[in-house]
């Protein structure tokens, strides 16, 4: 069976870091482009990054650009995202996807809040 | 990077249509054939209903429609039913990068 698995998120300050992780199962990971998208609570989806199936290549959304880093560990099956100098608007629900299925993680959540 | 528009709601009662739509631009719907359409309900992952502009994963019922003229593409639920009270959210390529649309949400009366 399929999954995707976020952990790693939590309650930061601002100015702070965090590093998400998605661990991937039931697919050829290593073949697929993987992607973070964001949900604050209570609003829209918004699009956050993505890694090319080798980690060759990378984009990111202008709001995290500069901040945030996807990476990926093919051999672990795992993406991640290191998220630097963290905003109380990145107080969001974080998605692992691959849009290919389209296939979702249950999401994990991160506050940021002095 | 701009959100594509979508109206922030659409209401319809059992059995009628309703017509949602998502205009972008030329750098991403206007020029990509990648346009999908998710359907949340709340506490829930996204759920894909079309992708590929009009093509309809298994498993979604044939009232649900995708189209796309010029860089305004649109999602037509057919015979409402109360289960697709939901939130939708459009999606496309664009360059570089990925874009939604900011949600409408869905009221069956």
């Amino acid at each position: 069976e399929v999954h995707l698995v976020e952990s790693g998120g939590g309650l930061v300050q601002p100015g702070g870091s965090l590093r998400l992780s998605c661990a991937a199962s039931g697919f050829t990971f290593s073949s697929q482009w993987m992607h973070w998208v964001r949900q604050p609570p209570g609003k829209g989806l918004m699009w956050v990054s993505r890694v090319k199936s080798d980690g060759s290549s990378t984009n990111y959304a202008d709001s995290v650009k500069g901040r945030f880093t996807i990476s990926r560990d093919n051999a672990k099956n795992t993406v991640y995202l290191q998220m630097n100098s963290l905003r109380d608007d990145d107080t969001a629900i974080y998605y692992c996807v691959w849009f290919g299925a389209p296939l979702w993680g249950q999401g994990t959540l991160v506050t940021v809040s002095s | 990077q701009s959100a594509l528009t979508q109206p922030p709601s659409a209401s319809g009662s059992p059995g009628q249509s309703v017509t949602i739509s998502c205009t972008g631009t030329s750098n991403d719907v206007g020029s990509s054939n990648y346009v999908s359409w998710y359907q949340q309900h709340p506490g829930k992952a996204p759920k894909l209903m079309i992708f590929e502009v009009s093509k309809r994963p298994s498993g979604v019922p044939d009232r649900f429609s995708g189209f796309k003229s010029g860089n305004t593409a649109s999602l037509t639920v057919s015979g409402l039913q109360v289960e697709d009270e939901a939130d939708y959210y459009c999606m496309s390529n664009a360059v570089s990068s990925v874009v939604f649309g900011g949600g409408t949400k869905l009221t069956v009366l």
